[in-house]
């Protein structure tokens, strides 16, 4: 039974470009939140996504974005980059949404801005 | 606003020496508090949900317990391979679960 999948592991990317971050849930899961965690930091929350819409976001400007498919799966903008923008991204999905869901985390993404 | 805030920030511990990690939270509507542990490169993976005040939990070494303003993650005995960060999560009645900034955990042979 495949986990939480994240693409791609590590990027690069330069100063005002754009990135697009993918995510497949586990296996029954409808419910996908996005983390950014900064080294030595715990994770903090971006949005979480349910029935296609976004249902609670945290404390993130707008341009960061994202999109949740028919099949569950999720993306992740992020637009007009900055360096502290530079950071782990993980995806967490859950059976719908609640407080007391417990989160099954991918692998993350690696963003490295230059 | 719902907050957690863990202590210590770091933590080395000799094989065999016991100890605690705390986590203090502010939620509204309490529905779950959560352990994980995060190994270096790796996303987070789940340990526990604490859902009351006054509920315990065990697993192997560690045991998570849970008041109305705190949680204490105890480690019995430990060993190297325990060596990690742990990361203490809440889950209030907005749905969204949020985060403290961890424990990293060192344990020397």
């Amino acid at each position: 039974d495949a986990g939480v999948t994240q693409s791609p592991t590590h990027l690069i990317k330069t100063r005002g470009q754009q990135v697009t971050l993918r995510c497949s849930p586990k296996s029954g899961h409808d419910t996908v939140s996005w983390y950014q965690q900064a080294l030595g930091q715990g994770p903090q929350f971006i949005f979480q996504y349910y029935e296609e819409e976004e249902r609670q976001r945290g404390n993130f400007p707008d341009r960061f974005s994202g999109h949740q498919f028919p099949n569950y799966s999720s993306e992740l903008n992020v637009n007009a980059l900055l360096l502290g923008d530079s950071a782990l991204y993980l995806c967490a999905s859950s059976v719908g949404v609640s407080g007391a869901n417990v989160l099954t985390f991918g692998a993350g993404s690696r963003l490295t801005v230059l | 606003e719902d907050q957690v805030t863990q202590s210590p920030e770091a933590l080395r511990l000799q094989e065999g020496e016991s100890s605690s990690l705390n986590c203090s939270y502010t939620v509204s509507g309490l529905r779950g508090l959560f352990w994980y542990r995060q190994d270096p490169g790796k996303g987070p993976e789940f340990l526990f949900t604490l859902y009351s005040a006054g509920e315990e939990k065990e697993k192997e070494r560690l045991k998570a317990t849970l008041t109305k303003k705190e949680s204490f993650l105890h480690i019995t005995a430990p060993k190297p391979e325990d060596s990690a960060t742990y990361l203490c999560a809440v889950g209030g009645s907005a749905s969204k679960i949020i985060f403290g900034s961890g424990t990293r955990l060192s344990i020397r042979p």
